[in-house]
């Protein structure tokens, strides 16, 4: 069974730099055409693809956002980790992490529940 | 890099059938056979509900079905029960040399 949560912080300020890790189990990241990604939605928003790392490491942004952007995998912790930097308050949103599966032409299989990050001073 | 375009919000009795449309460029919707659908209920994760255009993931009723033509990718619902209310958003592999994942605006189901 392949679960994923998110986690850190709920409030970070304007100008910081947050950091977000995606923890899961039940499938390696070391198992061809396997991935993690970041989806965000902002409160009665869409949802908005930001980041996405392969079992190879091959790492993929969102092209709006990726200067602003990193994600890096510990295949050994089982952790993805999503870095953002320059933080601001449009950025106030629930950030899930999901399972990128290898079989289902790359869509987003199993979701985290989500975390919800404010960003306000 | 803009969102694929959904209409806001369709609507239908219960036991009719919707459709909610997916439009995007020759860039994303038009040049991958990986357009995904998801459901998601107020205050839940997203759920799979269509991957590769057309196919169901083990557990998903076969009232839904996707397909596409050309840019469009489109879900249909039919038999629309009460659970069925809730958002709906299309999701597409996009670009060429550097390829990345969008998203549609969403749409909101209403079941009457």
């Amino acid at each position: 069974q392949i679960t994923l949560k998110e986690s850190g912080p709920t409030l970070v300020k304007p100008t910081q730099t947050l950091t977000l890790t995606c923890t899961f189990s039940g499938f390696s990241l070391s198992t061809s055409g396997v991935g993690v990604g970041w989806i965000r939605q902002p409160p009665g928003k869409a949802l908005e693809w930001l980041a996405l790392i392969y079992w190879d490491d091959d790492k993929r942004y969102s092209p709006s956002l990726k200067s602003r952007l990193t994600i890096t995998k510990d295949t050994s912790k089982n952790q993805v980790v999503l870095t953002m930097t320059n933080m601001d308050p449009v950025d106030t949103a629930t950030y899930y992490c999901a399972h990128r599966s290898a079989v289902a032409g790359g869509a987003f299989d199993i979701w985290g529940q989500g975390t919800m990050v404010t960003v306000s001073s | 890099q803009s969102a694929l375009t959904q209409p806001a919000s369709v609507s239908g009795s219960p036991g009719q059938s919707i459709t909610i449309s997916c439009t995007g460029t020759s860039s994303d919707v038009g040049s991958y056979n990986l357009v995904s659908w998801y459901q998601q209920h107020p205050g839940k994760a997203p759920k799979l509900m269509i991957y590769e255009g057309s196919k169901r993931p083990s557990g998903v009723s076969n009232r839904f079905s996707g397909s596409k033509s050309g840019n469009t990718a489109s879900l249909t619902i039919s038999g629309l029960q009460a659970e069925d209310e809730a958002d709906y958003y299309c999701c597409s592999y996009a670009g060429s040399s550097t390829f990345y994942v969008v998203f549609g605006g969403g749409t909101k189901l209403t079941v009457l």
